[in-house]
């Protein structure tokens, strides 16, 4: 079956744009979390949705928000970019709300900002 | 506040060793434990889940062990390959409200032939 669908692969926006990503999931999961990934910080968890309402939030500013559609497919959106927020964001599909079975990650979305 | 280390970070062998990465956790509540794997540039994949119940588990080369009470987990690759070469992360998800992945830095392999 398909995996998680992150599109686009890749997107240069520049400061104080905004950006919209989107993810599928894998049929069936009804859980979409997502994270940012950077050199300095790692992987840190942004929020999850599960069936359309948001369930965990990570430390992020509210310029960071998403939503979740009816098919489970998911937005992030990223308003009044600044240069830090260049970053790879991943989005992971779980059959159950917080990935009691574990996450399936997929590509990610390289986000330059100049 | 749940930390998790992977030391070092990062490690270079002979091809055909056998090895083993370390994770170490700061709160021993945890609901599962995943080892991740993630190529230059790429998402992650998934090699091995491991409920909080759970000593181990296995899959191919992979050997995946969890001690929880001393806030533990090592992957153990047998016979590395140079395709073995990638950034291993683990990540625990926490308990209750707590569910999200909290990552280590991730240990960069590098198996020379």
């Amino acid at each position: 079956k398909a995996g998680v669908t992150q599109t686009p692969r890749y997107l240069i926006k520049t400061r104080g744009q905004q950006v919209t990503l989107s993810c599928s999931p894998i049929s069936g999961h009804r859980s979409v979390s997502w994270y940012q990934q950077t050199p300095g910080q790692g992987l840190q968890f942004l929020f999850e949705y599960f069936s359309e309402t948001q369930r965990n939030k990570g430390n992020f500013p509210g310029r960071f928000s998403g939503r979740q559609f009816s098919n489970s497919r998911s937005e992030m959106n990223v308003s009044t970019l600044e240069l830090g927020d260049s970053a790879l964001y991943l989005c992971a599909s779980s059959s159950t709300t917080g990935g009691a079975y574990g996450y399936t990650f997929g590509s990610g979305t390289r986000l330059t900002v100049v | 506040k749940q930390e998790v280390t992977q030391i070092p970070a990062a490690l270079s062998v002979p091809e055909g060793e056998n090895l083993v990465l370390n994770c170490s956790f700061t709160d021993s509540a945890i609901y599962n434990l995943q080892w991740f794997r993630q190529d230059p540039g790429k998402g992650l994949t998934s090699l091995l889940l491991i409920q909080s119940s759970q000593r181990e588990q296995t899959s191919g080369r992979l050997n995946a062990s969890l001690d929880k009470s001393s806030g533990r987990s090592t992957l153990y690759i047998a016979a590395s390959q140079p395709g073995d070469s990638a950034t291993y992360l683990c990540a625990v998800r926490g308990t209750g409200a707590n569910s999200k992945l909290t990552f280590g830095k991730g240990i960069t392999l590098s198996v020379r032939p």
